[in-house]
């Protein structure tokens, strides 16, 4: 079976750090892979998707930036966080199948920056 | 503008009762809508999805409802039980563009109180 993984569950970083951020996923070939925020009272925005090795779509601009060095490894950086990059990052994955696709999330990773 | 917007943002409800909760989008044009459960601090989780021929799906106590023509959907929770408590949200998929083409709603916290 397919399964999903984030890490670290929480981080409390500095205004003005570096940041990365990882998710990993097995069980699945080539799946399509997606980096979300949910900050508090507001929806999922979707930050990066990817559909392959490499390849990375930005749908946000922001200081934020994401990578895909192996087929099933997606990770999120920062050269320098600010406040307003505090949220909940999930990290999901899905395999396209006509167009009910579905995304499968991760368990998320907390961030505060102070 | 392509939105979801759901009602009401929050519910209280007795442990047993049923609940129903709101989705209304004007995505254009549409392809698929989903609602997922999201537990407190975890990633969501997919419940139903439907397509734009379909008016009504059910998952065990979960039965959502898709009216097309108004552009309105409703989850309806029977017979609720504590772990029924989660943040519910309503995801619509706009038809062809990237990968980036879900529009998500902010969500219905429910609490199911004994």
């Amino acid at each position: 079976s397919q399964t999903i993984h984030q890490w670290p569950a929480t981080l409390v970083q500095p205004v003005g750090s570096p940041l990365s951020l990882e998710c990993t996923v097995e069980g699945t070939s080539n799946p399509n892979l997606y980096w979300y925020r949910q900050a508090a009272g507001r929806g999922l925005q979707l930050l990066f998707y990817s559909v392959g090795i490499g390849q990375i779509s930005s749908e946000v601009p922001q200081n934020l930036s994401a990578s895909r060095p192996q087929d099933r490894q997606f990770i999120l950086s920062s050269k320098k966080l600010l406040l307003s990059d505090s949220g909940f990052y999930l990290c999901a994955w899905s395999v396209r199948r006509g167009s009910t696709d579905t995304q499968y999330f991760g368990p998320g990773t907390r961030l505060t920056v102070l | 503008k392509n939105q979801v917007e759901q009602s009401p943002q929050s519910l209280i409800i007795l442990e047993g009762k049923n609940c129903t909760l709101q989705c209304n989008y004007t995505v254009s044009p549409f392809s698929n809508l989903r609602w997922y459960k999201q537990d407190t601090g975890r990633g969501p989780v997919s419940l139903t999805i439907m397509t734009f021929s379909e008016n009504t799906k059910s998952n065990g106590r979960y039965t959502a409802t898709l009216d097309a023509d108004t552009k309105q959907s409703s989850l309806h929770i029977t017979a609720s039980q504590l772990s029924d408590s989660a943040s519910y949200i309503c995801v619509v998929r706009q038809q062809g563009g990237s990968q980036g083409n879900l529009i998500f709603g902010k969500g219905t916290k429910l609490s199911v109180k004994p």
